[in-house]
């Protein structure tokens, strides 16, 4: 069964240091979305993406936050300055046109010290 | 807003009961709804999906309602069995215009935990 697959499982890095988040969503999808998890919370949207641009974001996915697609398989978010809040673990998922509903990865566990 | 609440937050039985895990959402405009299963510290596996114009979904010992009006559904667990403990998630796609299609809106869980 296609998989999403995410690296690394699990990132520590220092506070104001920039990580990226990588994934490999399932070939044939054409949305591509980052969810997060802070322990002990729910799954929270980050952003949706369609198309090479962004469809939609929350109001957490600030200017600190970005995606990229930059190349026909890769899907990134980049955090540019990570603070202690952003500690959590990282979901990739991908959909096609919403007959199969989402895929998701297993995760990066990002740890900010 | 979509608010999706998940009851009970806990439940703890012995193996080889039934049980169902309830799940209700106040925007009935959902595109579909998901279950998810969620083992510590670990991803999220998806269980099964019901389309907004669908009533049950079934795999294996899982069944799956929706009640859309209501803003309600159910997942049913028959036979439990001790590899059955973990969390289980719902979740709701919204409907959205264009060409999003539309994000996840989770409930927070319901940590499920079968003793032998």
């Amino acid at each position: 069964e296609p998989e999403v697959t995410q690296t690394p499982s699990h990132q520590v890095t220092q506070m104001g240091q920039e990580v990226i988040l990588r994934c490999v969503p399932i070939s044939n999808h054409l949305y591509f979305y980052w969810y997060r998890q802070i322990l002990g919370q729910k799954v929270e949207f980050l952003v949706s993406f369609y198309n090479n641009e962004i469809s939609e974001k929350s109001e957490i996915f600030d200017d600190q936050f970005s995606v990229e697609r930059p190349d026909g398989s890769n899907f990134t978010l980049k955090i540019r300055s990570t603070k202690l809040e952003d500690s959590a673990m990282y979901f990739c998922a991908s959909s096609d046109r919403g007959l199969w509903g989402y895929t998701f990865g297993s995760g990066t566990r990002l740890t900010v010290v | 807003k979509q608010e999706v609440t998940q009851i009970p937050a806990a439940l703890s039985v012995p193996e080889g009961e039934n049980l169902v895990l309830n799940c209700s959402f106040t925007d009935s405009a959902i595109y579909n709804l998901q279950w998810f299963r969620q083992d510590p510290g670990k991803g999220l596996t998806s269980l099964l999906l019901i389309q907004s114009s669908q009533r049950e979904q079934t795999s294996g010992r899982l069944n799956a309602s929706l009640d859309k009006s209501s803003g309600r559904s159910t997942l049913y667990i028959a036979a439990s069995q001790p590899g059955d403990s973990a969390t289980y998630l719902c979740a709701v796609r919204r409907r959205a215009g264009g060409t999003s299609y539309g994000k996840l809106t989770f409930g927070q869980g319901t940590i499920l935990t079968v003793h032998p």
